[in-house]
């Protein structure tokens, strides 16, 4: 069955660091990967869509790769500032709908 | 505003009792999604309309369960003889006409049933 796989563990890093969180998947091949943000309490806002034949996609402090070999995607955040925690998912297209990862909550300390 | 909006924010019921939930989307989104969210997952979809159309409806989304779009606009949710494993965020979002497009969440809606 296919599975997304983001690290359950909080990261925590101090500010002005680069904050890498990662997203591996199985059993898919899906055609592009999006990154959303969630704050506690709030619905997930959309960051970065990435095509299957993009392997670098790049918005203000934040890069996102995706290896379709690998089946992973990785999701940078470079010079950290502590209003960047939150939760990070990613999600991939599954038919007609969108499959989320578990997350993975981003802790950015001064 | 004219991002998705969700009523109520937060419901405490009983077990055993129904509660209905309203999603507004964005005016021009076709698309509208309701997904599940339990504290340390991400959101499971649950269903998604096209227009006025329930197009699939996920295996999570047992009898008790029931979801309209009556007229292609707003959106209801509504769960029947709620059980304390339905305490969850209630999550719309609404996008463009594919699922490709960005899909804008709206603050969700906690239920709590005791």
């Amino acid at each position: 069955s296919q599975k997304i796989e983001q690290n359950s563990e909080a990261l925590n890093i101090q500010e002005g660091k680069t904050a890498t969180l990662t997203c591996n998947y199985t059993n898919y091949s899906p055609a592009y990967l999006q990154w959303y943000r969630q704050d506690p309490g709030r619905g997930p806002v959309f960051l970065l869509l990435i095509r299957e034949n993009e392997k670098e996609k790049r918005k203000e402090r934040l890069k996102v790769t995706f290896d379709t070999t690998l089946k992973q995607s990785l999701f940078h955040i470079t010079a950290s500032q502590p209003a960047d925690s939150a939760t990070y998912l990613c999600a991939l297209p599954h038919t007609d709908k969108l499959i989320f990862g578990t997350g993975t909550r981003l802790q950015v300390f001064p | 505003d004219t991002g998705v909006s969700q009523d109520p924010r937060h419901k405490i019921t009983k077990r055993g009792q129904n509660v209905t939930f309203r999603c507004d989307p964005i005016s021009e989104h076709n698309r509208l999604y309701w997904y599940r969210q339990t504290l340390g997952q991400g959101p499971e979809f649950l269903t998604y309309f096209q227009n006025e159309a329930q197009l699939e409806k996920s295996r999570l989304l047992s009898d008790r369960f029931s979801a309209e779009r009556p007229k292609g606009s707003f959106s209801t949710l509504e769960i029947q003889r709620t059980e304390q494993g339905d305490s969850a965020m209630y999550l719309c979002a609404s996008s463009r006409s594919r699922v490709e497009e960005t899909q804008y969440f709206g603050p969700g809606t906690r239920l709590l049933v005791l």
